[in-house]
């Protein structure tokens, strides 16, 4: 059965701290896996997409791993700001048209 | 702004009734793609519409169709409506309908229904 989690379910952290985000998959066939950052009622914004052959891709603060093997990819978020503050989403196309969401990670950075 | 508008962002009806969710679609894009958000669940995927046609079926219920009109603008449409279907509905648009296509959220309808 095609799925994604993710873990863990919800994160509170302080300003200024780093931390990981983790999303397991079990998708196949793979085409590539997203990782999305949803505010509060608002639509998700794209961070990162990543395919197959390739390992770490980073957009800004955020840095996404992904281990094809192991079926495992990480968001990792440095240097914590307010604003990090949402859901953050782990999506894998698995063939055409076919996506698999992940009920996501709630963070909240506080001050 | 993603480009992407949903209308109207909010709708409360009630139960037994019918709504329609309308999106547009960002300039140039073909395909899009509708997503349903219940509290604390993750995004689930209901349809998809490539140019007009329908490209891909996910977890739609029989209660529900959508359809992409000449000028790319896309309905949802929701009849019968239960308590349960109380949730955030997306709309996601793409410039292709396939491979190594990004896609653009809009913000979103909120349905309540009571």
């Amino acid at each position: 059965k095609n799925q994604v989690e993710q873990s863990p379910q919800s994160l509170i952290i302080l300003e200024g701290k780093n931390c990981t985000l983790q999303c397991n998959y079990t998708v196949s066939p793979f085409s590539n896996l997203r990782w999305y950052k949803q505010d509060t009622g608002r639509g998700p914004v794209s961070l990162t997409i990543m395919t197959f052959s390739e390992n770490t891709k980073s957009n800004g603060r955020y840095t996404a791993t992904l281990d094809a093997d192991t079926k495992q990819s990480s968001l990792h978020i440095t240097a914590s700001q307010l604003s990090d503050s949402a859901s953050y989403i782990c999506v894998v196309k698995g063939g055409t048209y076919k996506y698999i969401f992940g009920t996501g990670t709630r963070l909240k950075v506080l001050a | 702004d993603s480009g992407v508008t949903q209308t109207p962002k909010h709708l409360i009806t009630a139960t037994g009734q019918r709504v329609t969710l309308r999106c547009s679609p960002r300039s140039g894009d073909l395909s899009v793609y509708w997503y349903q958000q219940s509290l604390d669940q993750g995004l689930q995927f209901l349809i998809q519409y490539y140019n007009g046609e329908e490209r891909a079926k996910g977890n739609i219920l029989e209660r529900f169709s959508a359809q992409q009109f000449p000028d790319l603008h896309s309905e949802l449409n929701l009849s019968s409506l239960e308590l349960g279907d109380s949730a955030l509905y997306f709309c996601a648009s793409s410039v292709g309908g396939g491979e190594g296509y990004g896609y653009t959220f809009g913000s979103g309808t909120r349905l309540t229904v009571v």
